[in-house]
């Protein structure tokens, strides 16, 4: 069955970097697009962007450019969210998610961090 | 824009109906739509993709019980014989030329 597996919660002062990962089985991980998307406490689900599995090519929404990265490990199956100079605001839970045949059809379990000095 | 607008919140019995919306942005109303149900404390789950024409594919293991509909710019779900685990937020979620857009949520409480 598909799954998509994140990695642990992270806990990091501001200035510092973050990379989350998201291992994906039970299909063949070039076959779809992976999505980020972010959750800031207690608000609403937050698009980030999205990475091409099959060329590695990001695009980022709006307001996620610069200090987010999205890159893969085709031979790991493995999709990655790194974040740099971290700042309190990015304190989040943040979501990978498939756009199989249907759009966010699998989701990660979601990877909490918290940036606080 | 394609904006995607939701209630705050909604609220049934145990064991009733509930009907939430989704209302797509003026120009944007053949748009189709996905429905996700978020648990407290848990990740989004994804329960179904909904065209415009009312045709609905939902995701693995979702019951019969959640059920959707569209008319016009407005896209339903429908959850019926509510339980408590349904008591969740709701968020609906529709794809441009290589984008994402997430209504605000609804959230779903139990009575």
């Amino acid at each position: 069955q598909v799954q998509l597996v994140q990695s642990g919660s992270e806990l990091k002062k501001p200035g510092a970097s973050v990379k989350v990962s998201c291992k994906a089985s039970g299909y063949t991980f070039t076959s779809y697009a992976m999505n980020w998307v972010r959750q800031a406490p207690g608000q609403g689900l937050e698009w980030m962007g999205w990475i091409n599995t099959n060329t590695g090519n990001p695009t980022y929404a709006q307001g996620f450019t610069g200090r987010f990265v999205f890159s893969l490990d085709t031979s790991v199956s493995t999709a990655y969210l790194q974040i740099s100079s971290l700042k309190a605001e990015d304190t989040a839970v943040y979501y990978c998610a498939r756009d199989g045949p249907a759009p966010a059809d699998y989701w990660g379990q979601g990877t909490l961090v918290t940036v606080s000095s | 824009q394609l904006v995607l607008t939701q209630s705050p919140s909604a609220s049934a019995s145990l064991g009733a109906s509930v009907k939430l919306t989704c209302t797509l942005s003026s120009g944007h109303s053949s748009y189709a739509i996905a429905w996700h149900q978020q648990q407290p404390e848990k990740g989004p789950r994804y329960l179904m993709k909904l065209n415009s024409d009312g045709s609905h594919s939902k995701g693995d293991g979702i019951p019969d019980r959640f059920s959707g509909s569209s008319s016009g710019a407005e896209r339903y779900l429908t959850i019926s014989s509510l339980q408590s685990e349904d008591e969740a937020d709701y968020y609906c979620q529709t794809w441009g030329t290589g984008s994402w857009v997430f209504g605000g949520g609804t959230k779903l409480t139990v009575l």
